[in-house]
């Protein structure tokens, strides 16, 4: 069974804590996202990756930054966490193929964070 | 940034009634997919739509790309409690590997 792992369900942490999300998937999966969730707002991208030590900026990349040193690992970092940042985030992984599977996104259970 | 907007954005029913979720752009994608999320989860893909004027069928659900490829539909038919859930539609604009995700349709069937 495909599966892709974060680290932690429910995460709490202070203002100007550096927090550190961890995504794992066993599908060897080229590329990897990191979204966050909020009630209204669908999934906005924060960062993804196309190969091992590459990254891309998405729609909403401030105030984090990313990590992949392996191809099966994505970790997203939020340098000195705020408040605003409160959120439920999703990991994804995906394999450019072809016919309907195209771009099909396998997602983690994802990590709701609370910054006090 | 290409926009996709979903409506409604809540939609309550009762188990057995019939609903139409709406996915609308003024871009172009070259597929749009559906997924839903259940709470606790991540989503999950329903379908890919790749061709204009494309009609999927899953079961009692029922999916149309517009033949722009701006739109798309999702319909339910005799709805049950099992469907309840966020239903996200998310397009893919050319040959990129992102995807662009409506703000979701959270449906609630009622027994």
């Amino acid at each position: 069974d495909v599966k892709v792992t974060q680290s932690s369900r429910y995460l709490v942490k202070r203002t100007g804590e550096k927090v550190f999300l961890e995504c794992v998937q066993d599908m060897d999966h080229e590329n990897m996202f990191w979204y966050r969730q909020d009630p209204g707002l669908g999934l906005r991208l924060i960062y993804f990756s196309y190969d091992v030590k590459m990254k891309e900026k998405g729609d909403i990349p401030e105030g984090y930054s990313v990590s992949r040193e392996k191809k099966e690992r994505f970790s997203l970092i939020l340098e000195s966490a705020s408040t605003n940042q409160t959120s439920m985030y999703l990991c994804a992984s995906s394999s450019p193929g072809q016919g309907s599977s195209y771009n099909e996104q396998f997602f983690g259970p994802g990590t709701r964070l609370t910054v006090l | 940034t290409q926009l996709l907007e979903q409506s409604p954005q809540f939609l309550s029913i009762q188990e057995g009634e019939n609903l139409t979720v709406y996915c609308n752009s003024s871009s172009v994608f070259s597929s749009l997919q559906w997924y839903r999320q259940e709470p606790g989860e991540g989503p999950v893909l329903l379908v890919t739509v790749v061709t204009g004027g494309e009609v999927k069928k899953l079961k009692r659900l029922t999916f149309q790309f517009g033949d722009a490829r701006k739109d798309s539909s999702l319909h339910i038919t005799a709805a049950q409690p099992g469907d309840t859930g966020l239903y996200l539609c998310a397009g893919v604009a050319g040959s990129a590997r992102q995807l662009t995700f409506g703000s979701g349709t959270q449906l609630t069937v009622l027994p």
